[in-house]
């Protein structure tokens, strides 16, 4: 149980263009998800908590009209990469909490975005 | 602000050694995680740990918790090649739920 997928795996963009990334609990419900970037040989970083029927919280530093958030079920996320740079070419991770045992994360398998 | 430090950030070891990953955190957390990544993919949870005191083992590896120390230890048991990978630790930034991801400790382990 607990399985979180993530699509696309990998996707290559050209800059400008914006990017859609769908992150879906499988056997669970999920009101709270997650959304990390990871740069390479570097640790994760939270860049949002997605809300599920709410706006999404950002952290410090993201810029919440470039990365748009959409939680509009209990089992789906979806993180927006909007007018992509190259600097936006990272791994990005999504993460769901389970609405019945609120204490662990399940971690999707990541998708890989590169912006040419 | 929740800052967690791992160390050390790199580890190589041999076969059959033991070592010990540190986990320092800087703010009062009950629950501690670690995960395991292998290159080009995305985190394996190793151990969750929800109390103070919490101990943990699974095959090579054990983990352990001190909430007043703000420490957690992963310590691993006889290295072999197949533990080579990055170790993370996460502390649930206490009431928000939200994770806070240690440096990273990458570990590679020599035949």
């Amino acid at each position: 149980g607990a399985v979180v997928s993530q699509h696309p795996s990998w996707v290559i963009c050209k800059s400008g263009t914006s990017v859609k990334i769908e992150c879906r609990s499988l056997d669970f419900q999920a009101t709270t998800m997650f959304w990390y970037r990871q740069f390479p040989k570097q640790s994760l970083m939270l860049m949002a908590t997605s809300n599920e029927g709410s706006k999404a919280t950002y952290e410090q530093g993201v810029e919440k009209d470039k990365f748009l958030i959409n939680h509009a079920s209990l089992t789906l996320s979806t993180l927006t990469v909007t007018s992509a740079h190259p600097e936006d070419s990272s791994f990005y991770i999504c993460s769901a909490e389970d609405s019945l045992n609120s204490y662990e994360q399940y971690f999707g398998p990541g998708t890989r975005l590169t912006v040419t | 602000e929740l800052k967690v430090e791992q160390n050390p950030l790199f580890l190589s070891m041999q076969e059959g050694k033991n070592y010990t990953i540190y986990c320092n955190y800087s703010t009062t957390s009950d629950r501690l995680y670690w995960y395991r990544q292998d290159p080009g993919k995305s985190l394996e949870s190793l151990f969750v740990l929800l109390s103070n005191g919490a101990v943990k083992q699974e095959g090579r590896l054990m983990a352990s918790l001190d909430t007043k120390a703000r420490l957690s230890t992963l310590h691993i048991t006889a290295a072999v090649h197949d533990l080579s990978a990055t170790y993370f630790c996460a502390v649930d930034a206490s009431g928000t739920y939200k994770y806070i991801f240690g440096t990273g400790t990458r570990l590679k382990v020599l035949a």
